[in-house]
């Protein structure tokens, strides 16, 4: 069975603390890992798709890597604009589209 | 440009009653999917429209769920019956044919069934 599994559940940095989110997963027929940002009341911002192990992606703050088995956002230097739940993704194939399996995310609240 | 939207926001309805979810996806976009996210878990997939294909009804967890597109447009997904246990955070996404995989989300509804 496809899983993904998001860890800390929740997380409490001070501004300009450096940290990593994990999300470790178990898929067979990979197509793509997806990471999101979600804030209260909205739906989920898209961030980053990570397709191959040893593949990297940065925006801003923010650093996505990927492994045979797990990812990690990396968050460098945050601001309490970067409080949000982080969400990890992973894309099966389904008659041509890309269903998405979600963890239940990391809740990160960035503190002055 | 404008991305995508989902009407109601909100929609409170007795246990019982037949509800309506709209979701209007990004101009152009050929995939649409709607999910659901209940209160202290994941996103699940529901269902999965592509063009005229046949649409992926995987996820539906009861026949009381259905849905409809026409053609590359609007969607509707339709809870009949409603049950307490269908109150969620109902969202849709759309993806653009020329990346499949990248899939943009409205701001969803949430249902609450008394």
């Amino acid at each position: 069975e496809d899983q993904v599994t998001q860890s800390p559940e929740a997380l409490r940095l001070q501004e300009g603390e450096s940290s990593s989110l994990n999300c470790s997963y178990t898929v067979s027929g990979l197509r793509g890992l997806f990471w999101y940002r979600q804030d209260p009341g909205k739906g989920p911002e898209f961030l980053f798709t990570l397709y191959s192990a040893g593949e990297e992606k940065e925006k801003e703050r923010l650093k996505a890597t990927l492994t045979k088995k797990e990812s990690f956002l990396h968050i460098t230097a945050p601001k309490p604009e970067d409080s949000a739940t982080y969400l990890c993704a992973v894309g099966i194939l389904t008659g041509g589209g890309n269903k998405l399996t979600f963890g239940t995310g990391t809740q990160l609240k960035v503190e002055l | 440009g404008a991305g995508v939207s989902q009407s109601p926001s909100n929609k409170v309805t007795e246990k019982g009653k037949d509800v309506e979810l709209r979701c209007d996806p990004i101009s152009g976009h050929t995939a649409l999917y709607w999910y659901r996210q209940r209160l202290g878990q994941g996103l699940e997939f529901l269902i999965y429209f592509q063009g005229n294909s046949a649409p992926d009804k995987s996820g539906l967890p009861s026949d009381r769920f259905s849905a409809e597109r026409t053609g590359e447009s609007v969607s509707t997904l339709t809870i009949q019956r409603t049950q307490q246990e269908d109150s969620a955070v109902y969202l849709c996404a759309s993806s653009p044919l020329t990346s499949t995989d990248t899939q943009y989300f409205g701001p969803g509804t949430r249902l609450t069934v008394l």
